[in-house]
């Protein structure tokens, strides 16, 4: 079966700082991968998608996340934070296994940025 | 730009009433998805949906819920007799034939059950 595990439930950074957002996976087939953002009572906005193809992704609002899968991870970083980025973000993995395409949800890391 | 709509944003409801959450997914998909979220935690799938049967579903999805496609663009979840505990943001999401990759999330309908 496959899932998805998010390190760290809560993450301070200071602005201007790295972000860095931990995501691994357990896939029994090349997996395909999301990070989403949802901020305070809004749904879930699409920042980046592996499928195939160069391992580094780029998304929107300066977020990139790179497939390593060797260490089954999805890790997702931005190079300077900003205070608009303090929001919760999700990995998910699509379950390639079910014939249903479903989302499996990580259980999210909330993001902080420091004045 | 295409994109999946949800009604209500907001419903409120008495404990054993029954609600049904309204969604119209892009009318080029072909597949639907029911998510939910309770407060502060993650976000759980519920029920896929496909050729107008269920083609999986979750422990979650018990016989209280049921969905529906009704007519050619609406997709409905409906929860009989509404517990305490369903209270949850409730996602539809879709996915095009063509492609696999990415589900297409609706804004979300806040079930309040009091």
């Amino acid at each position: 079966a496959q899932s998805v595990t998010q390190l760290g439930s809560h993450v301070s950074v200071s602005e201007g700082a790295l972000v860095l957002l931990r995501c691994n996976y357990s896939s029994s087939v090349p997996p395909y991968l999301f990070w989403y953002v949802q901020y305070p009572n809004q749904g879930l906005q699409l920042l980046l998608k592996y499928t195939t193809g160069a391992t580094l992704v780029k998304g929107i609002n300066g977020f990139e996340a790179e497939f390593k899968k060797s260490e089954t991870s999805f890790h997702l970083t931005k190079p300077s934070a900003h205070m608009s980025d303090a929001a919760e973000y999700f990995c998910a993995v699509s379950d390639l296994t079910s014939g249903t395409y479903k989302y499996i949800f990580g259980t999210g890391t909330r993001l902080k940025v420091l004045a | 730009e295409p994109e999946v709509t949800q009604t209500p944003s907001h419903q409120v409801t008495q404990m054993g009433q029954e609600v049904i959450l309204r969604c119209v997914p892009i009318s080029n998909h072909l597949y639907f998805y029911w998510y939910r979220q309770i407060l502060g935690q993650k976000v759980e799938f519920l029920v896929s949906f496909y050729n107008n049967e269920i083609s999986e579903k979750s422990e979650i999805f018990d016989d209280q819920f049921s969905v529906e496609r009704p007519d050619g663009s609406n997709f409905t979840l409906k929860i009989r007799s509404t517990k305490l505990e369903d209270s949850a943001m409730y996602f539809c999401a879709s996915i095009r034939l063509a492609d696999y990759n990415e589900q297409f999330f609706g804004p979300g309908t806040r079930l309040t059950v009091l």
